[in-house]
């Protein structure tokens, strides 16, 4: 069945640093897809990046990149010189190819990041 | 502007009280669920919708319905609400169900079943 499994409920990183945020997932399909969102205390679900299990390399948008290591079956988010703004809950999250049954976005429980300025 | 409008984004109920959460969505997407967050827990899904007249149950579907009339709208309906449905609400679209679809969120219902 498939999975996400986000091992870090929180973490607080000095501004202008570097961050990583953990997901594993599990998954018997060949073909899906890796998202992460983030989520503002003011509550909406923010898409920050994808990457496709196909996809030779990693996903990258502006300061966020997703280290894909398929082998591990690990999609962690990266994020370059963090903002105050960084703060917020952050959800890995996975899509099979549903050729049996509609296809679901399943979610990770998130991880709270907190920048210090 | 293409977006997933929900309603209301705040409700306050008691027990037993039939409510509706409305979801619209104005981008001709084919697939939609609604899902609900729990601290810990991530979101999980309640109902999904493949297009209009078919639904079907997700992981979390007791207490809920849904109907799926129109192709934008997708409404979810406690006819009975308990405690244990105080939760943060999302309504999702996409396109299509395929593994590189993103999801388009509302902005999220907060319910408090008293």
């Amino acid at each position: 069945a498939q999975k996400i499994t986000q091992t870090q409920p929180g973490m607080f990183v000095q501004e202008k640093e570097a961050v990583t945020l953990d997901c594993t997932y599990d998954t018997s399909d060949q073909s899906y897809g890796l998202f992460w969102y983030k989520q503002p205390s003011s509550g909406e679900m923010i898409f920050l990046i994808y990457q496709g299990s196909y996809d030779e390399q990693n996903a990258t948008e502006g300061r966020y990149s997703l280290n894909f290591q398929k082998a591990r079956k690990s999609a962690n988010l990266v994020i370059s010189a963090s903002q105050l703004g960084d703060s917020a809950m952050y959800f890995c999250a996975m899509r099979e190819a549903g050729y049996s049954s509609a296809s679901k976005i399943i979610f990770g429980s998130g991880t709270r990041l907190s920048i210090r300025p | 502007e293409a977006q997933v409008t929900q309603n209301p984004r705040y409700l306050i109920t008691v027990t037993g009280k039939k409510l509706t959460v409305t979801c619209s969505q104005n981008m001709n997407h084919e697939y939609m669920s609604w899902y609900r967050q729990d601290p810990g827990l991530g979101l999980r899904q309640i109902y999904y919708s493949m297009n209009v007249e078919v639904t079907d149950k997700g992981d979390v579907p007791e207490g809920y319905k849904v109907s799926r009339k129109e192709k934008r709208n997708f409404p979810l309906i406690l006819e009975s609400p308990s405690p244990n449905q105080t939760s943060l609400y999302f309504c999702a679209s996409s396109l299509s169900q395929g593994p590189g679809t993103e999801a388009f969120f509302g902005q999220g219902t907060r319910l408090t079943v008293v």
